[in-house]
């Protein structure tokens, strides 16, 4: 059973607002990623991170942040929110596996809407 | 081209049936696979991961892997309608690769199970 949390699960925020969307996983998994879905489109991938202090652009170019500091906490931040990052953020993790691909196990996402 | 196939639907087939989602890949190199379900408004949920050629069953799932025809399905039998889901493949980067870890998906397809 996967234990990834991702707090807000919606959100609705003005224009110009910072806002930091949390993921936590209880696994002890290195690897973590963000991914961005709009309604009924492909899942994008635009961060993720192997551990500690490290991060990575994914294939979607995205203005968002990330950050690593600790195994469990993969933080992703807007500093200045804008109507095209209406989207729904899902986070994941994953154990290596040493097959090329690991499982990756999903968060509930965050639906964040910016007016 | 796009590095993992799949034909977007809907995929509709009447209660009971055996439903069969298709995925074709183009990196040879690739050694793991997954089915995630993802149900409209929620995060994806891994069903299925494959790593050798042949069938893998769990339940009423069949996942089939063909590296030579770099294809891979995912059976379904006794459909249900709570089978109504889109379905993701995913294939892992080949060992070895910058980018092991990380999952290429399709776009999805999206299945109808009529009562």
């Amino acid at each position: 059973e996967a234990d990834i949390y991702q707090t807000p699960r919606y959100l609705v925020i003005g224009t110009g607002k910072k806002i930091t969307l949390e993921c936590s996983q209880t696994m002890g998994h290195d690897k973590m990623y963000w991914y961005q879905q709009d309604p009924g489109m492909e899942l994008h991938l635009i961060h993720y991170s192997y551990g500690v202090n490290s991060t990575e652009k994914g294939d979607l170019s995205s203005e968002s942040t990330v950050s690593r500091i600790r195994t469990e906490h993969f933080p992703l931040t807007l500093e200045s929110a804008r109507p095209s990052h209406t989207s729904q953020y899902l986070c994941a993790s994953s154990e290596y596996r040493g097959t090329g691909g690991d499982e990756q196990y999903f968060g509930p996402g965050t639906r964040l809407t910016v007016t | 081209q796009k590095e993992v196939e799949q034909n977007s639907g809907p995929l509709s087939v009447p209660e009971g049936a055996i439903a069969s989602l298709n995925c074709t890949y183009s990196d040879r190199g690739s050694q793991s696979f997954f089915w995630y379900r993802q149900y409209s408004g929620k995060s994806p949920e891994l069903i299925m991961s494959i790593y050798s050629n042949g069938d893998k069953e769990d339940g009423r799932f069949t996942a089939q892997l063909n590296k030579a025809s770099q294809y891979v399905s995912l059976l379904i039998r006794d459909s249900q309608p709570s089978d109504s889901a889109t379905y993701l493949c995913a294939a892992g980067y080949p060992m070895g690769s910058s980018n092991t870890g990380k999952l290429i998906f399709g776009q999805g397809t999206t299945l109808q199970v009529k009562p």
